[in-house]
């Protein structure tokens, strides 16, 4: 079956730069979408269609897809962006949906 | 707004079959726009995608599940159900129900969850 992998974890400090990797086969033809999860809470989106930023996310979060590979930038990481990532997308027939591994952000 | 909210048991044995409702308020499920899907989480693992169904009642599930997955909708109550008989340990998870909705041409994204329930697979 698909599979979409990320970096189990990535640690950055307040104010620097996290990127967060996904890799897959299928990426090359079709968008990835990511979203936030804090601990308790369900999954917020926070990047569509590789790169676009739904309403009240804030601009330090954008994201890029080239090749195989879509990532997640959060420019200026802030302590309340410390929460699992995980990318989404589809196999190449576009039926099945399929979430990435998931990466651990901790900001300290 | 329109809420999603599940609901079932949260403690099934192994070899029976789990039953989840979501029930949808504040909107019609029988809009032409959206999907429904179940997603699950075990505890401290990631998300899976499980499957996904239209109004009219097309559906689509995750390969790795199919042969245990049902996923039914009720118009009439404004509800869709999941089962997934044969169940495991390994099936012990949180499991959400979500809309998915459209980004772009043949681009779907789940864009509002329920809060989740807990189910418990043991003896």
């Amino acid at each position: 079956s698909y599979e979409l992998t990320q970096p189990p974890s990535v640690s950055v400090s307040p104010g620097q730069t996290a990127r967060i990797t996904c890799s897959g086969d299928a990426l090359p033809k079709k968008y990835a979408y990511w979203y936030q999860q804090k601990s308790g809470q369900a999954p917020v989106l926070v990047i569509y269609e590789d790169s676009k930023r739904p309403s009240g996310i804030p601009e330090r979060f954008s994201g890029s897809s080239s090749g195989t590979m879509a990532t997640l930038t959060i420019s200026g990481a802030q302590v309340e962006d410390e929460a699992d990532y995980y990318c989404y997308s589809t196999d190449s027939s576009g039926n099945h949906g399929v979430f990435g591994t998931g990466t651990k952000v901790t900001v300290l | 707004q329109l809420q999603l909210q599940e609901s079932g048991p949260g403690l099934v044995k192994p070899s029976e079959t789990l039953s989840l409702t979501c029930t949808v308020s504040g909107g019609s499920i029988s809009s032409s726009s959206y999907y429904w899907g179940w997603i699950r989480q075990p505890p401290g693992k990631g998300l899976e995608w499980i499957g996904s169904i239209y109004y009219s009642g097309s559906t689509y599930y995750n390969p790795s599940l199919k042969s245990r997955v049902t996923i039914s909708v009720d118009t009439s109550k404004n509800q869709f159900s999941l089962k997934l008989s044969s169940v495991t340990a390994a099936d012990t998870a949180v499991y959400y129900c979500a809309r998915e909705a459209p980004s772009t041409v043949n681009y779907w994204y789940f864009d509002l969850w329920g809060r989740g329930t807990l189910v418990t697979v043991s003896s």
